[in-house]
Parts: structure tokens; C-alpha cells; sequence
């Protein structure tokens, strides 16, 4: 399966640090989106990187892709409570649209 | 208000008996998904859609039916639901496929018992 591993699998931290998560996957990909899941309800969209991308911004967030390693990092700054959810790294197949998410990261914000 | 509906968002069934969990959005998207979650394992893909009369296969399929009738709605059907069915499903469109952001609907908890 394509499916990705984040790691770590939880994340604890106090408000105002730096979270980083990470994301590994196995095939070629043509992106890889980062969602955000709040305990158990839908997942919101965060940030979309293209495979020729290697690094994006959007507010304090900041992903990295590197297609060489198959990995992928969300880096959260100035962390805050509301910041307290899971976190998943999703990828396309670069051969059609079916879609992996992977096993995602559970982040506390501690305040 | 852009968004993806589901319904029911909780159902409790029997093993056996045919049920079918709506889902519905409002965007005119091209590309429809759904999904199950469990603890531990992720988001896997059940069935997806690319457009009206178009579905495929996607990780997890087996037990279950869909149908894209309309552009607006994909309905997920459990002809014979058994326990292994339980789980939280999610439903997602986004405007043509895997290459753009998914927006997902609030959630089916599902109990077969």
C-alpha cells in the first residue's frame, strides 16, 4: 500500500514551541496535502506542496518535501491550544487519483 | 455555505440489513470519495468518483457499493453489513481529483452489531 507513516505518533508540547511532524511515503507522488482533524470530525485541508515544490508557507505553517527520501515535514511555529489535533500527510499516485492518507500524528498543545 | 453533508452522522444496525449513508456537496466538484477511519490505521479510501457515472476502486472496497448518479451526491451502500463494518466513515469532494484540496463531511459513526 501507499499508505504513510507520520511520525511521531503523538506529540506533546507547551504553547508557544515549535511543532514538527513527519511524513514518509513509498511511491512517486505528484503532491502531498496536510490536513488537520479536531477529535474525531472531519478533516480541514491545511497546506497542498506539488512534487517540484520543495518547500511552502501558508500563516505559521511551513512543509518541506523531499521527493528523494519520500518524506515530508509539517513545522507548526508560535504553537497555540487551539493547535490541538491530529495531523495527517495525504498523497496522490502520480498514475491516477486514488488517494493515501497516512497514520497520522496526535498533537497537544499544553497551555 | 460550501459544503459536504452526510447522513446519518451516528447509526447503530444489525449485521445483515441494508443500509445507505447519503452524502451530498454543494461545489459542483468533479471528484468524490469516501473514506473509513479507524483507530490506528488512518484514513483508507473505500470507492471514488471522478465524475457522473464514473467509479473506482480504491483500498478498501470490499463490502461495499456506490453509485454517482448525480454530480452532487454519492451514496455509500452496505448491502450486508457485518462487525468489521463498524467504524467512522467520511465522505469528500474536491473540484477534479487528487491533485486539489479535499473538503470532508462531518462524519458517519457507524455501529454493526
Amino acid at each position: 500500500s501507499q499508505q504513510g507513516e507520520e511520525d511521531p505518533q503523538a506529540l506533546s508540547i507547551q504553547e508557544g514551541e515549535n511543532a514538527t511532524m513527519n511524513c514518509s511515503y513509498k511511491t512517486s507522488i505528484n503532491n502531498l496535502q496536510w490536513y488537520r482533524q479536531n477529535s474525531g470530525r472531519g478533516l480541514v485541508h491545511l497546506i497542498l506542496i506539488r512534487s517540484n515544490e520543495r518547500e511552502k508557507h501558508s500563516g505559521r505553517l511551513r512543509v518541506t518535501l523531499d521527493t528523494s527520501k519520500k518524506s515530508s515535514s509539517l513545522l507548526i511555529t508560535a504553537s497555540r491550544a487551539a493547535d490541538t489535533a491530529s495531523y495527517f500527510c495525504a498523497t496522490d499516485a502520480n498514475t491516477g487519483n486514488q488517494f493515501y492518507f497516512g497514520t497520522g500524528t496526535s498533537l497537544t498543545v499544553i497551555p | 455555505e460550501a459544503q459536504v453533508t452526510q447522513n446519518p452522522r451516528y447509526l447503530i444496525t444489525v449485521t445483515g440489513k441494508k443500509l445507505t449513508v447519503t452524502c451530498s456537496q454543494n461545489m459542483n466538484h468533479e471528484y468524490m470519495s469516501w473514506y473509513r477511519q479507524d483507530p490506528g490505521l488512518g484514513l483508507r479510501q473505500i470507492y471514488y468518483s471522478m465524475n457522473v457515472e464514473v467509479t473506482d476502486k480504491g483500498d478498501v472496497p470490499e463490502g461495499y457499493k456506490v453509485s454517482r448518479k448525480e454530480k452532487r451526491n454519492f451514496p455509500l451502500i452496505l448491502e450486508s453489513p457485518s462487525p468489521n463494518q463498524t467504524s467512522l466513515y467520511f465522505c469528500a469532494s474536491s473540484l477534479a481529483g487528487a491533485s486539489y484540496e479535499q473538503y470532508f463531511g462531518p462524519g458517519t459513526r457507524l455501529t454493526v452489531t
